[in-house]
């Protein structure tokens, strides 16, 4: 059975700060989605990683993506309150997505 | 335009009660799935539907009953509702690959 876990569970950081979210998963897969979800909202997709070295970025979030290591890394870049939020990786896996534990993200100045 | 839309948005029931929540995208897309997110916002697929036909249904207690009418349209009903089932429950359409769009969110408790 497929298990995706992330690290850390909860992050706090300082406004201007750089961190790495990380999202490790169990079986092979080309597939990766990152979400991002605000307190008491759905879901919004951030990045969608097809292929082994896929790299994708967007503001201040950039999103990898190593099938070898069966690794994903969300780096955040100075980071800002307006990022402050729950983020899940989502790994794909015979048509249904599995989904990480979430990470936490506060950002405080 | 919304979307993936479900109703109600908040859903109060005591044990034992029988509860529906509906589901619709104007997406065009194939694919439809109900996702249940726990206390602890763990997200864990229940079922999917691919034109009105099921074809993920995960360990789910069978008084969990999805119907799809159409390709449109995804219901959950609920039989004897418990205490454990409260959670928020999301709807989510896709075309391949497995890009979700997700609703907003049935946030359901059960006393």
């Amino acid at each position: 059975e497929l298990k995706v876990e992330q690290n850390p569970l909860f992050l706090s950081m300082q406004e201007g700060k750089n961190y790495t979210i990380y999202c490790n998963y169990s079986t092979t897969s080309d597939r990766l989605y990152w979400y991002r979800q605000d307190p008491g909202k759905s879901l919004e997709s951030l990045f969608v990683l097809l292929s082994n070295g896929a790299v994708k970025q967007e503001g201040r979030l950039m999103a990898s993506l190593d099938t070898k290591a069966r690794l994903s890394t969300l780096h955040i870049t100075a980071a800002v309150h307006d990022l402050s939020a729950t983020y899940f990786c989502a790994v794909e896996n015979t048509d249904k997505l599995i989904f990480g534990t979430g990470t936490r993200l506060q950002v405080f100045p | 335009d919304t979307a993936v839309s479900q109703t109600p948005k908040y859903l109060v029931t005591q044990m034992g009660n029988d509860k529906s929540i509906k589901c619709e995208q104007n997406l065009g897309h194939d694919t439809m799935y109900w996702y249940k997110q726990d206390s602890k916002k763990f997200l864990k697929i229940m079922f999917s539907y691919n034109n009105k036909e099921l074809i993920i249904n995960e360990t789910v207690p069978n008084r969990f009953s999805p119907k799809s009418p159409d390709k449109a349209h995804l219901n959950l009903h609920i039989n004897s509702l418990e205490l454990g089932d409260s959670a928020v429950y999301f709807c989510a359409s896709s075309r391949t690959p497995t890009l979700l769009y997700f609703g907003p969110g049935t946030r359901l408790t059960v006393t």
